[in-house]
């Protein structure tokens, strides 16, 4: 049972243009949500994050929208650069009482920017 | 700052053989995280250790196997090893405090091929 899914293995977007890559999750305990990004031969470095209690942030031409009643998130990325072509993982953790939950992440968006 | 070293970064084993991994975190974080990535599972969760103790797990089977000496160094060991063990295992690093953030740093990882 995936609890967070990117249901779009790849992306094709024009350089300059408006990327959206799109996460959807079911597990209600889950209140903050992760953006990181990989390259080939490389371990995923975080790109952005979003707490339950926000429905926006954003941080340079990353921005992540939350919307908690479709249990959705989602990363826009404007304008696109080819340096964004990676792997974009989704990921969700639930806070516990004792600290540091394992994340849950999804199977990844590969991002292709099309000059 | 040093980041995450992972070792040995690649190595091949056959079924039925022991594999352990090494991890050194970011000088002054004590949490490590490990992670395994396949094409079809993406990245799974597989336990996290803070000042030497496992505080979370993730569903894998008791072959898959941890530790974490004084220094926040980690260890991970996989035990009679199948074809499907094949994957890049991560690990990451995080100051682990109680306040999740969910931010971690990851490692390269280290690709184990079993044959």
């Amino acid at each position: 049972d995936q609890q967070v899914k990117q249901n779009s293995p790849s992306l094709s977007v024009q350089e300059g243009r408006i990327s959206i890559l799109n996460c959807d999750y079911t597990n209600s305990m889950f209140d903050y949500f992760l953006w990181y990004k990989k390259y080939p031969a490389e371990g995923p470095t975080f790109l952005i994050s979003i707490s339950s209690i926000k429905d926006k942030n954003e941080d340079g031409r990353f921005t992540v929208f939350l919307n908690k009643s479709a249990k959705h998130l989602s990363l826009h990325i404007v304008p696109s650069q080819p340096g964004d072509s990676a792997v974009y993982f989704c990921a969700a953790s639930a806070k516990s009482g004792g600290g540091a939950d394992g994340l849950t992440f999804g199977k990844g968006t590969h991002l292709i920017i099309q000059p | 700052k040093a980041g995450v070293t992972q070792t040995p970064r690649y190595l091949i084993k056959t079924r039925g053989q022991q594999v352990t991994l090494s991890c050194s975190p970011i000088s002054g974080h004590r949490s490590v995280s490990w992670y395994q990535q396949t094409p079809g599972q993406g990245l799974q969760f597989l336990f996290e250790y803070f000042s030497e103790t496992q505080r979370n797990k993730g569903n894998f089977p008791g072959r898959f196997s941890g530790r974490q000496f004084s220094n926040s160094r980690s260890e991970m060991n996989v035990s009679t090893l199948e074809l499907g063990d094949s994957a890049l295992y991560l690990c990451a690093s995080s100051l682990g405090t109680k306040v999740n953030t969910g931010e971690l740093f990851f490692g390269e990882g280290s690709r184990l091929t079993v044959l």
